[in-house]
């Protein structure tokens, strides 16, 4: 168990639908990243929160947004789903977001969220 | 443009033969260069951060190593516990992303 809590682990649904993914980090870490991760493709990097403040932005659709909210746990939503956003969705903690002087940070992983849409 | 590129996409060893990994990365300055280890269905785990040209870390059998330009991933006398994909993901210094490489699939035949 690697500390960070992601669920749903599993979910189905159809294309046009919206679902929300959580993400609790480990306790301690203040930063909050999310990726997405399909069969043909790498870790693609979705956006990053750090204490409630958006930090950086990747390739994330509009139809996706994200929060952070006080207690640190996360929200990733996907909206007007359609077939190619079938994917695993991971969420990773680490405990400072970015500062200039800082060392680098080590992210750590939750098992994912998978989505099929079909 | 910062990115990873990492070599071969998969490779396929005997059990105790020895090989590595390659991950070539371009960054506009280098935080840190990290080693993750995923296997099916489940998030990447870490094993190394490297921060510097020349630095060197161990682990049990893997050893990772750091030029100016790339990263290899040693792996010394393999076991078929050792099979997964081997990630390799850079931070830069100029922002807050970490950029993945689409890994090395590592199969090790007993």
């Amino acid at each position: 168990d690697s500390g960070v809590t992601q669920t749903p682990k599993h979910l189905i649904t159809a294309t046009g639908q919206r679902v929300t993914l959580r993400c609790s980090p480990r306790s301690g870490d203040l930063s909050v990243y999310w990726y997405q991760q399909s069969l043909d493709q790498g870790l693609q990097f979705l956006i990053q929160y750090y204490n409630g403040e958006e930090r950086a932005k990747g390739n994330i659709l509009e139809r996706f947004s994200a929060q952070q909210f006080p207690d640190l746990h996360s929200e990733l939503n996907l909206s007007s789903l359609e077939l190619g956003d079938s994917a695993l969705y991971f969420c990773a903690s680490s405990v400072k977001g970015w500062d200039r002087g800082n060392g680098a940070n080590v992210l750590t992983f939750g098992a994912g969220s998978r989505l099929t849409v079909l | 443009e910062d990115q990873v590129t990492q070599s071969p996409e998969a490779l396929r060893l005997q059990e105790g033969e020895s090989s590595s990994l390659n991950c070539s990365y371009t960054v506009s300055g280098l935080r840190g260069l990290f080693w993750y280890r995923q296997d099916p269905g489940k998030g990447p785990e870490f094993l190394f951060t490297l921060y510097s040209a020349g630095e060197e870390k161990e682990k049990e059998r893997l050893k990772a190593t750091l030029t100016k330009k790339e990263s290899f991933l040693h792996i010394t006398a393999p076991k078929p516990e050792d099979s997964a994909t081997y990630l390799c993901a850079v931070q830069a210094n100029t922002g807050n992303q970490f950029y993945f490489g689409t890994g090395t699939s590592l199969t090790v035949i007993p």
